[in-house]
């Protein structure tokens, strides 16, 4: 069964680094998204991506965060300067542009940790 | 804001035991609900979409309601087993992909 594949699974940083966090959405899907779960709280949506270009993104996806389709099967989520705060579990998911209901599947998640 | 409540937080039931819990979404700007089942270390997995009112879905042994007028749905499972054990989410979304989680039910069977 076709699934979304997120690499790597773990992932340690100093602040004011820049990540680049990886996902392979599965293959004929059209929407791309990232989330995150800080420890403890709930899963927030970060942005979504359609057709090469943001579609939806919300307050926490600011300067710092970019999103990128580099070729036709990798989806990346860029932090510029990592802060302490940026410290979560990262989960990419994909979906068909065609569902009506906006399904999602979601990735195993990369667990990044700045120091 | 939009505010997805779940409860209860845990649950610790044997196994055989039948069980239930609840999430509570905004019934203005319903446009769907989802529920995901998410094992440590592991894909939250998709268990059911739900878009309207009065809709059930049955997947084995879980099975999900919905009340899109007074804003809640039950995730029912008959019969837990020790498999079952995970954190259950469940999202809501408006008409934009977006979803919105709730903290999530974390279910323990005991064998």
């Amino acid at each position: 069964e076709p699934e979304v594949t997120q690499t790597p699974s773990h992932q340690v940083t100093q602040m004011g680094q820049e990540v680049i966090l990886r996902c392979v959405p599965i293959s004929n899907h059209l929407y791309f998204y990232w989330y995150r779960q800080i420890l403890g709280q709930k899963v927030e949506f970060l942005v979504s991506f359609y057709n090469n270009e943001i579609s939806e993104k919300s307050e926490i996806f600011d300067d710092q965060f970019s999103v990128e389709r580099p070729d036709g099967s990798n989806f990346t989520l860029k932090i510029r300067s990592t802060k302490l705060e940026d410290s979560a579990m990262y989960f990419c998911a994909s979906g068909w542009d065609s569902s009506v209901t906006y399904e999602q599947y979601f990735g195993p998640g990369t667990r990044l940790t700045v120091t | 804001i939009l505010n997805v409540e779940q409860s209860p937080q845990s649950l610790h039931v044997q196994e055989g035991d039948s069980t239930n819990f609840t999430c509570s979404f905004p019934s203005s700007n319903f446009y769907a609900l989802h529920w995901y089942r998410w094992e440590t270390a592991k894909s939250p997995e998709a268990l059911f979409v739900m878009t309207l009112n009065g809709d059930e879905k049955k997947k084995g042994r879980i099975s999900a309601t919905l009340n899109t007028k007074e804003g809640y749905s039950y995730l029912y499972i008959k019969g837990s087993q020790p498999e079952d054990s995970a954190t259950y989410l469940c999202a809501f979304n408006t008409g934009r992909r977006a979803l919105t989680f709730g903290s999530g039910t974390r279910l323990q069977v005991q064998p």
